[in-house]
């Protein structure tokens, strides 16, 4: 597609129950990545994929956090028995090695509310 | 690790007039990208400019420019004629280009609030 694609754009979801966030890449884009964003506060890394290459979990603040990416394109975050404190916007990015410097692409992002 | 560090929460400028938003960063690398990158209210992230750090002379996207310096781990972004539609988050971040300790990611400092005063 011409850009990252993220859905949903805002979520509701109750304390307890499972979300699943979906990102779909800029098309040809190897690698990709999801960062949080707290209300008025900067990026935390949170995975990122590159290719066929094991991915970088370094930054999953949770063993309820998990994702994938199948076929080398899309991606869904997965948040298990979710936390008032997960509330924050999920952004995704992709980027290619062709580009200049690896610049990594956003989306608009996921807005996650934990009620 | 590397980090990214912007120590202003928030920046105020007049329109028209110039500001510099600060950034610092730490490193044991030599190769490595830096950008600043701009988040509107509408929440989607844009790429202001980035700079290689082998290369010597600062960058420059129209009234948009860099002051890199390596040897100080310094990045600043000046804005020039600052407009209205300049305010927004604006966020430093580095990347390593060959991995090293802290992989492909891009780091991103906690962001800087710029307001354009009409």
């Amino acid at each position: 597609g011409a850009g990252v694609s993220q859905s949903p754009s805002n979520k509701v979801t109750e304390k307890g129950k499972d979300v699943e966030l979906r990102c779909d890449p800029i098309s040809g884009h190897t690698a990709l990545y999801w960062y949080r964003q707290s209300l008025g506060q900067g990026l935390e890394f949170l995975i990122y994929f590159q290719g066929n290459s094991a991915p970088d979990k370094s930054g999953l603040p949770s063993d309820r956090f998990s994702a994938e990416r199948t076929g080398g394109s899309v991606s869904t975050l997965t948040i298990q028995r979710t936390q008032q404190e997960d509330s924050a916007v999920y952004l995704c990015a992709s980027s290619n090695r062709a580009t200049l410097g690896n610049t990594i692409y956003f989306g608009e992002g996921s807005w996650l509310t934990v009620v | 690790a590397q980090t990214v560090t912007q120590s202003q929460p928030e920046m105020s400028v007049q329109e028209a007039e110039t500001v510099t938003l600060s950034c610092t960063y730490d490193t044991s690398e030599s190769d490595y990208y830096l950008f600043w990158y701009k988040q509107p209210p509408s929440r989607q992230m844009i790429l202001v400019i980035r700079q290689e750090a082998y290369k010597q002379q600062n960058a420059t996207e129209n009234r948009f420019s860099v002051n890199f310096q390596k040897a100080a781990k310094s990045f600043s972004l000046k804005i020039s004629d600052s407009q209205l539609g300049d305010a927004a988050m604006y966020f430093c971040a580095y990347r390593s280009s060959r991995g090293g300790t802290g992989g492909f990611k891009t780091i991103f400092g906690a962001g800087t609030r710029l307001f354009v005063k009409a």
